[in-house]
């Protein structure tokens, strides 16, 4: 069966510190991997989104980048952190197109101090 | 870009009482999706509708698609205090990116 991982579930970080997230995927291939960011309480918004290796899609202007060194790694960075970089993170993977469902990994609490 | 409005944002009922959450979309829905999320976890798929008037159960949960594809609405009959949670509406459109509304979160109160 497939299952999704998620590093590390929470980490506190100084402003201007670099970050590292990290993802991967087990039990499938060539699976489409994103990257949200939840506010407290409210939605997701989409950051990422890759369909293959090296083909990263930004959905929103920010601090952060994304790669996919493997098929089924996904990492999400940044050079130097800014407070508005604080929240919870979520991975998740889906095969196909429209209509998949997505899959998502346990969530990074990233607070910035 | 698509818009997805959910209301009410927040909901605070006693158990034994019905429910009713909505999903509204500035555009058609592709693949409309609705979720349930718990505080520190990830979203966990309830259902997928696809059909305009097309409505589906699941256990207590009740989900509709209106006819012109643009909204949806969950009903919960007889809530419990394990229906607490987060509750999204999402579309994938037609490239698989899923977008999320702000969710209503459900309080319910034994």
């Amino acid at each position: 069966s497939q299952t999704i991982h998620q590093w590390p579930a929470t980490l506190v970080q100084p402003v201007g510190s670099p970050l590292s997230l990290e993802c991967t995927v087990e039990g499938t291939s060539n699976p489409n991997l994103y990257w949200y960011r939840q506010a407290a309480g409210r939605g997701l918004q989409l950051l990422f989104y890759s369909v293959g290796i090296g083909q990263i899609s930004s959905e929103v202007p920010q601090n952060l980048s994304a790669s996919r060194p493997q098929d089924r790694q996904f990492i999400l960075s940044s050079k130097k952190l800014l407070l508005s970089d604080s929240g919870f993170y979520l991975c998740a993977w889906s095969l196909g197109t429209a209509g998949n469902t997505i899959y998502f990994g346990e969530g990074s609490w990233l607070t910035v101090v | 870009t698509q818009l997805l409005e959910q209301s009410p944002q927040f909901l605070s009922i006693q158990e034994g009482e019905n429910l009713t959450v909505y999903c509204n979309s500035s555009s058609v829905f592709s693949s409309l999706q609705w979720y349930r999320q718990e505080p520190g976890e990830g979203p966990v798929l309830l259902v997928t509708v696809v059909t305009g008037g097309e409505v589906k159960k699941l256990k207590r949960l009740t989900f509709q698609f209106g006819d012109a594809r643009k909204d949806s609405s969950l009903h919960i009959t007889a809530a419990q205090p394990g229906d607490t949670g987060l509750y999204l509406c999402a579309d994938s459109g037609n490239t698989g990116k899923l977008i999320f509304g702000q969710g209503t979160t459900l309080q319910v109160k034994p």
